[in-house]
């Protein structure tokens, strides 16, 4: 089964960026599968970042757009997410999660796997 | 992006069901998409439950129970989550989402208490 498991620093400051990997065991990240950011501020509700694709295709919140980058490191197994000119609103919990089609009449696909996410502070 | 509603919170008995909805914009037409619910307990990533299109193309989480199902009230473009036979267990954090045009999209999440 597959296993993710995020790192990166916990603390930014604001107006910095934002860096975190996840690396991905138990499978490839060059699998057909999409691979997943997802944040959750603290008590709050869940985020969705944008997704990755081992060819390197993406798709990004609307919202967050014009902030994010996911990229994939296919020699390392790993993807990763940057976020720019971050503000205390960026502080979250972010998961990394691996997007699995399964087989029905529609496109149907689940966040089958996710990590254990890390907490990210945005503060001076 | 649109926004689904979900109740704050929900509670029920042990041994009873609990109805957790998921409410679509208007211009949204829930028969179109599937629902997908995740729960999520404190401390813990989420976890994926189920997708639900119509009685005849849904589907469970590895390790699901059935006790757990999805239904559609299209009257009310709503999405459904059904627990029935609640346990104490199942006093979690519910999520709904969506796929509608290449971003996914979750509800703001209901807290289930199992009283």
């Amino acid at each position: 089964q597959v296993q993710l498991q995020e790192s990166g620093p916990g603390l930014v400051k604001p107006s910095g960026t934002l860096s975190l990997t996840c690396a991905v065991s138990g499978g490839s990240i060059s699998s057909s599968n999409w691979w997943s950011w997802v944040r959750q501020p603290p008590g709050k509700g869940l985020e969705w970042i944008g997704e990755i694709y081992h060819s390197g295709s993406t798709n990004y919140n609307p919202s967050l757009k014009s902030r994010v980058t996911i990229s994939v490191d296919k020699s390392k197994n790993q993807f990763s997410l940057k976020l720019s000119s971050v503000t205390a609103a960026d502080t979250a919990v972010y998961y990394c999660a691996i997007i699995v089609v399964v087989p029905a009449a529609i496109l149907t696909s689940v966040f089958q796997h996710w990590g254990q996410g890390t907490l990210v502070t945005v503060s001076s | 992006q649109p926004v689904l509603t979900q109740p704050p919170s929900s509670s029920a008995s042990p041994g009873e069901s609990a109805r957790l909805t998921c409410t679509l914009p208007s211009d949204i037409n829930v028969s179109s998409y599937n629902i997908y619910w995740y729960q999520q307990k404190p401390g813990s990533p989420p976890r994926y439950l189920l997708y639900y299109y119509s009685d005849s193309d849904k589907g469970q989480g590895s390790g699901v129970p059935s006790r757990f199902s999805g239904s559609k009230d299209a009257s009310a473009n709503t999405g459904i989550l059904l627990i029935s036979g609640l346990q104490s267990e199942d006093e979690a954090d519910y999520y709904c989402m969506i796929w509608p045009s290449n971003a996914w999209v979750f509800g703001g999440g209901t807290k289930l208490t199992v009283l």
